[in-house]
């Protein structure tokens, strides 16, 4: 089984600069997450999307940072624009739908992209 | 307000002893909870979780334990093996929602 994939694995852009992030979950996965992980933390949810609508986006910054997930399977995420302190991984994973399987479920995670803004 | 903490960022232990790895949570509501493995350059690959109803669960050399009156949970590795150092995190669910901890550093030295 494929499992979540994210490109580009590596991204270094000036501040101001606009970067977009993409990935593709495990097939099947009605559930998309997108995460940011500052050096030294764990991974901050940025964004929840149930296929293709979104259930939490609470600590999204939202005058800079915007998700789809248009289909109900890829997704973007974009940064317009870009600041010093963004420079993290941006983890995207996905899992079952937790309202349907009756319980919490397990997120998968993809590689992550490392984005560095100078 | 950092509602899952690892209180511990390294810990290093020699090959064939047992590893313990710890994690405190404030919020009572979390009903499941996650251990997460993760190598440099990678992202994070799921270990194994308990649900709030049970206090132990156990695969192969690695077991998890929950004590809910402590809000604590545990990763117990036995044997350690050098393929086992990596950084964990441990992760409580909220509705589905995870939120992780700072994640400890383990160093498994032959």
């Amino acid at each position: 089984e494929a499992g979540v994939a994210q490109s580009p694995r590596y991204k270094i852009i000036e501040k101001r600069q606009s970067v977009a992030f993409w990935c593709n979950p495990i097939s099947g996965h009605a559930t998309l997450y997108w995460y940011q992980q500052i050096l030294g933390q764990g991974p901050k949810l940025l964004i929840q999307f149930q296929n293709n609508g979104v259930v939490d986006d609470s600590q999204l910054p939202k005058d800079r940072f915007s998700a789809e997930r248009l289909k109900g399977v890829d997704s973007t995420l974009k940064i317009q624009p870009a600041k010093l302190e963004d420079s993290a991984v941006y983890l995207c994973a996905s899992s079952l739908d937790p309202r349907t399987s009756g319980r919490s479920d397990t997120q998968y995670f993809g590689p992550g992209t490392r984005l560095t803004v100078l | 307000d950092q509602q899952v903490k690892q209180n511990s960022p390294s810990l290093s232990v020699q090959e064939g002893r047992i590893s313990i790895l710890n994690c405190d949570y404030t919020n009572s509501m979390f009903d499941y909870f996650l251990w997460y493995k993760k190598y440099p350059a990678e992202g994070p690959t799921f270990l194994i979780s308990i649900s709030s109803i049970k206090d132990k669960n156990e695969d192969g050399r690695f077991t998890v334990f929950l004590n809910k009156s402590a809000k604590h949970l545990s990763l117990h590795i036995v044997p350690s093996q050098p393929g086992d150092s990596a950084v964990y995190f441990c992760a409580a669910s909220d509705g589905g929602k995870l939120i992780f901890g700072q994640g400890t550093e383990l160093s498994v030295k032959p």
